[in-house]
Order: structure tokens, then C-alpha cells, then sequence
């Protein structure tokens, strides 16, 4: 049973690059969530898709934006970065029930982006 | 708003003890979910245990249990009979009522010495 798995591991750009990460959900999970880990923080939350739409976002700027695609899997892309996007980028994975609750989150390893 | 606290910045324990992690939590919702997950180095999150606001009864998972005091709103991790595998840095957080999105804590980062 194949886990969250995201590419790149790792990735350097410079400042005002574009990137995009790809992530696929465990599977039988049909909703994805994106989180930024800064060095010595906890994940916060970006956004969230399920049917291949955004269902909710965080207190990100609109230089972050994403994609779900018809097989679950989805990508984030980070436009004109910054320094300050540097970060570990977590996917996660979830089961979304018919109750609204999203289950519990499983996390691919991530991937850390470093902006020079 | 939401908000997790965890205060533990590092804890050191000693192999085969118990040790406590720390979480307090801020929140005005009724329904809420608190979770705990391991990240070791590898930058994973692994979960490693529930609590609804609604369970009366502490949640327990192997070696984990959660001591819900919902009163105090708060959510501290438990762990029993410590292995050097459990080093890693440690995450309480919150899934709010809509149950889209989930609130982090700081992480405490525990070391099990041998």
C-alpha cells in the first residue's frame, strides 16, 4: 500500500523563480491538503482539495495556488519567491466523510525548497 | 482563533521510562479534534493518536495515551517504556469544525537516552 509520495525531495531556486511541487495520496484517499514547515515550526496549512477543487485555504498570499487532478494527485505551485519561502512542503493525505470532517492526515516526507 | 501551545522546547528521558509532552490548546468551537504526530529526520509526520472533543474516555494507542483534560484545554502526550526510536521531534495539533484544516503546535523535540 503506497504512502504519500511528493517530488522533489529537494530543490534550490533563486529569488523570483517559479516552482512546483507534486504530491500523490495515499492511496484510496481522495483529498489533499498542502502545509509549510519553516525551520523550527509547525506545519501551517495552505490549502486543502477535494474534487478537484479548493475547499478551504490559510493565510497564504495568491502567489500559492494548486491543482487536483482527476486521479487525486495534486500539485502546489509558488510563484515569484521569496527568501522567505524557504521550507519544508508537506502533503497530505486524507479521507474525506460524509460527516464534513476531514480524517486523520497522512504526511509524505516532503519537499524542502531552499530560495537563494 | 485557534491555537496550539506546546512549551517543551526539548525533553531528554531515559530509555524503558515515561515520559510527558505538553500540549494546551485554544479554541471556541464545540467540536474539535486533537491529534499528536512524530516527525523524526526524515521530515515525515507519522500519526500517532485521536482525541475528539466529544470522547469521554482517554484515547490510548500501544505505547501512547493522550490525558484530555478538557476543562483546562489541555492535551498532553504519554509515552510509556521509552525506545531510543521514539527520538524525534513531537506535534500536537488541532483539527477545527469545519475539518478542513489542522492547527500545529512548535514541536518539542524529545532525545531518549540510553
Amino acid at each position: 500500500d503506497a504512502g504519500v509520495t511528493q517530488s522533489p525531495t529537494h530543490l534550490i531556486k533563486t529569488r523570483g523563480q517559479q516552482v512546483t511541487l507534486r504530491c500523490s495520496p495515499k492511496s484510496g484517499h481522495d483529498t489533499v491538503s498542502w502545509y509549510q514547515q519553516a525551520l523550527g515550526q509547525g506545519p501551517q496549512f495552505i490549502f486543502q482539495y477535494y474534487e478537484e477543487e479548493e475547499r478551504q485555504r490559510g493565510n497564504f498570499p495568491d502567489r500559492f495556488s494548486g491543482h487536483q487532478f482527476p486521479n487525486y494527485s495534486s500539485e502546489l505551485n509558488v510563484n515569484a519567491l521569496l527568501l522567505g519561502d524557504s521550507a519544508l512542503y508537506l502533503c497530505a493525505s486524507s479521507l474525506f466523510k460524509t460527516s464534513g470532517q476531514t480524517g486523520e492526515l497522512f504526511f509524505g516526507e516532503g519537499s524542502r525548497l531552499t530560495v537563494l | 482563533a485557534q491555537k496550539i501551545t506546546q512549551t517543551q522546547p526539548g525533553m531528554f528521558v531515559q530509555e524503558k521510562e515515561a515520559v510527558t509532552l505538553d500540549c494546551t490548546y485554544d479554541t471556541s468551537d464545540q467540536s474539535y479534534g486533537l491529534f499528536w504526530y512524530k516527525q523524526p529526520s526524515s521530515g515525515e509526520m507519522i500519526f500517532l493518536i485521536y482525541q475528539g472533543s466529544y470522547d469521554e474516555q482517554n484515547a490510548t494507542e500501544g505505547r501512547y495515551s493522550l490525558n484530555f483534560q478538557k476543562a483546562r484545554k489541555s492535551a498532553n502526550l504519554v509515552i510509556s517504556a521509552s525506545q531510543l526510536g521514539d527520538s524525534a521531534m513531537y506535534f500536537c495539533a488541532m483539527r477545527d469544525w469545519t475539518g478542513n484544516q489542522f492547527y500545529f503546535g512548535t514541536g518539542t523535540s524529545l532525545t531518549v537516552i540510553p
